[in-house]
C-alpha cells in the first residue's frame, strides 16, 4: 500500500532531550516536507526537500534539522526541544511539485510532540 | 504568515444541504490546492486548480478560483456526516506550500 508512515506517533519528552521523528514514504516520491500544526493556525511548513541531499527552511524553520540522505527517508531532528514546539507533525510527499499533474501531496498520520 | 485564509471559520449544516467555505491569499499562484482533515488525522488532497482555470468539478465538489480577486471557493452538494471535517486551501511553488487556517465543516444527521 503506498504510503507516508511516522514514527512514533505519539511523544512525551522533556525540554533539552533530543529527539528524532521518522518519516518514510513507499511510493518513490522525490519531495518531501514537515509541517506543524497548532489550533488557529493551520499548517505551518518547518523544512522541505526537493530530491535526496537538497533540503530548505519553509515558514517555521527555528529549533529543527532535517536530513534526506535517502530518496525515502526524511527524519525531523529537535536537538532541543522547548514547550514552544509542542505541536501536531505531518510528513508529506509529492512526485514532483512544479510539474503540472505531480503536486498534490500525500500525508502521513501525523505525530503528536508534547514538550514538558 | 499565511498565504491562504478561509472563511468561514467554522460552518455548521444539514446532510444534504450544500456547504461553500471561501479562501482568499495574497500573491499570485500558480495553483491552488483544497485539502480535507479528518479530526487529528493526516490531510487529504481534493482537488486542484490551476491559475489558467475558472472551475473544476470532482464528484460532489466545485472549486472555483478567481486570480482577479485572489479568492478561492470550494462548494460541496449534498453534504453528508462523512463530510464532517476541517477544509483548508494551500498554495504555493516549487516545493514551498502554505496553508490557511481552515473552515471546520460539521454536518449533521
Amino acid at each position: 500500500e503506498a504510503q507516508v508512515t511516522q514514527n512514533p506517533r505519539y511523544l512525551i519528552t522533556v525540554t533539552g532531550k533530543k529527539l528524532t521523528v521518522t518519516c518514510s514514504q513507499n511510493m518513490n516520491h522525490e519531495y518531501m516536507s514537515w509541517y506543524r500544526q497548532d489550533p488557529g493556525l493551520g499548517l505551518r511548513q518547518i523544512y522541505y526537500s526537493m530530491n535526496v541531499e537538497v533540503t530548505d527552511k519553509g515558514d517555521v524553520p527555528e529549533g529543527y534539522k532535517v536530513s534526506r540522505k535517502e530518496k525515502r527517508n526524511f527524519p525531523l531532528i529537535l536537538e532541543s526541544p522547548s514547550p514552544n514546539q509542542t505541536s501536531l507533525y505531518f510528513c508529506a510527499s509529492s512526485p514532483r511539485p512544479g510539474l503540472a499533474g505531480q503536486e498534490t501531496q500525500y500525508f502521513g498520520p501525523g505525530t503528536r510532540l508534547l514538550v514538558l | 504568515s499565511q498565504q491562504g485564509e478561509e472563511d468561514p471559520q467554522a460552518l455548521s449544516i444539514q446532510e444534504g444541504e450544500n456547504a461553500t467555505m471561501n479562501c482568499s491569499y495574497k500573491t499570485s499562484i500558480n495553483n491552488l490546492q483544497w485539502y480535507r482533515q479528518n479530526s487529528g488525522r493526516g490531510l487529504v488532497h481534493l482537488i486542484l486548480i490551476r491559475s489558467n482555470e475558472r472551475e473544476k468539478h470532482s464528484g460532489r465538489l466545485r472549486v472555483t478560483l478567481d486570480t482577479s480577486k485572489k479568492s478561492s471557493s470550494l462548494l460541496i452538494t449534498a453534504s453528508r456526516a462523512a463530510d464532517t471535517a476541517s477544509y483548508f486551501c494551500a498554495t504555493g511553488s516549487w516545493g514551498k506550500l502554505q496553508f490557511g487556517a481552515g473552515t471546520q465543516v460539521v454536518v449533521t444527521p
